[in-house]
């Protein structure tokens, strides 16, 4: 299963950008870049997914390398309730196939006010 | 529309025992998986459910089972239970039909604790 490098931990100011990075070097073809979050005593969310163009959706940006071998999901403003553990998953294609997610320890954001 | 329903949320169990959890997956989905989460191993594939059949697995013991019914509902079993098994069980449903683009809607969990 290919695999993904995250920071352990990260901190930003409340409403300031946060960009938190992921290295996924061995990443296949067919491998989508997800992008999972969970907040204290909650299941994880997905925040969002891409494949090869940057992705924007409502709750942040996907930022993927022309290589493929790293992305970045952007928060644009972070916020209190952002404060979470972050998941940089690989899927699909020889990652595992159908829904199954290979989490790592993922990297911990702390926000504050 | 309704999330991902998991019950019970909490349970305790006692070594040896067996328990059953359930995961009912969002109107339409048809694909249910299953994780377990403890604080030493983070969260780990157990299975997953796609219209009644197995699609894949993770590399856990015999003693972890699951079944989905045709209402796509799904419930996991563990048999001979162990202090290890103590752990937050995530249930998550997704439309299950494109690899590696679904988008997984987990549920709360159920905590089971194993005395």
């Amino acid at each position: 299963d290919a695999k993904t490098t995250q920071p352990n931990s990260m901190e930003s100011n409340e409403e300031e950008p946060v960009h938190l990075p992921c290295n996924h070097s061995t990443i296949s073809g067919t491998d989508y870049i997800h992008w999972y979050r969970q907040l204290p005593s909650q299941g994880p969310e997905y925040v969002i997914h891409g494949l090869t163009s940057n992705v924007n959706n409502r709750m942040a940006s996907l930022a993927i390398a022309e290589d493929r071998k790293s992305s970045t999901l952007i928060l644009h403003r972070a916020t209190l309730r952002d404060a979470a553990v972050y998941y940089c998953i690989l899927s699909g294609g020889f990652s595992g196939g159908y829904n199954k997610l290979i989490f790592g320890a993922g990297t911990r954001l702390a926000v504050h006010p | 529309k309704a999330g991902v329903t998991q019950t019970p949320r909490y349970l305790i169990k006692t070594r040896g025992q067996q328990v059953t959890l359930s995961c009912s997956p969002i109107s339409g989905h048809r694909s249910v998986s299953w994780y377990q989460q403890t604080p030493g191993q983070g969260l780990q594939f157990l299975f997953e459910y796609f219209s009644e059949t197995q699609r894949n697995k993770g590399n856990f013991p015999g003693r972890f089972s699951g079944r989905q019914f045709s209402n796509s509902r799904s419930e996991m079993n563990v048999s001979t239970l162990e202090l290890g098994d103590s752990a937050l069980y995530l249930c998550a449903s997704s439309p299950g039909q494109s690899a590696g683009a679904n988008v997984l809607t987990f549920g709360a969990g159920s905590r089971l604790t194993v005395l």
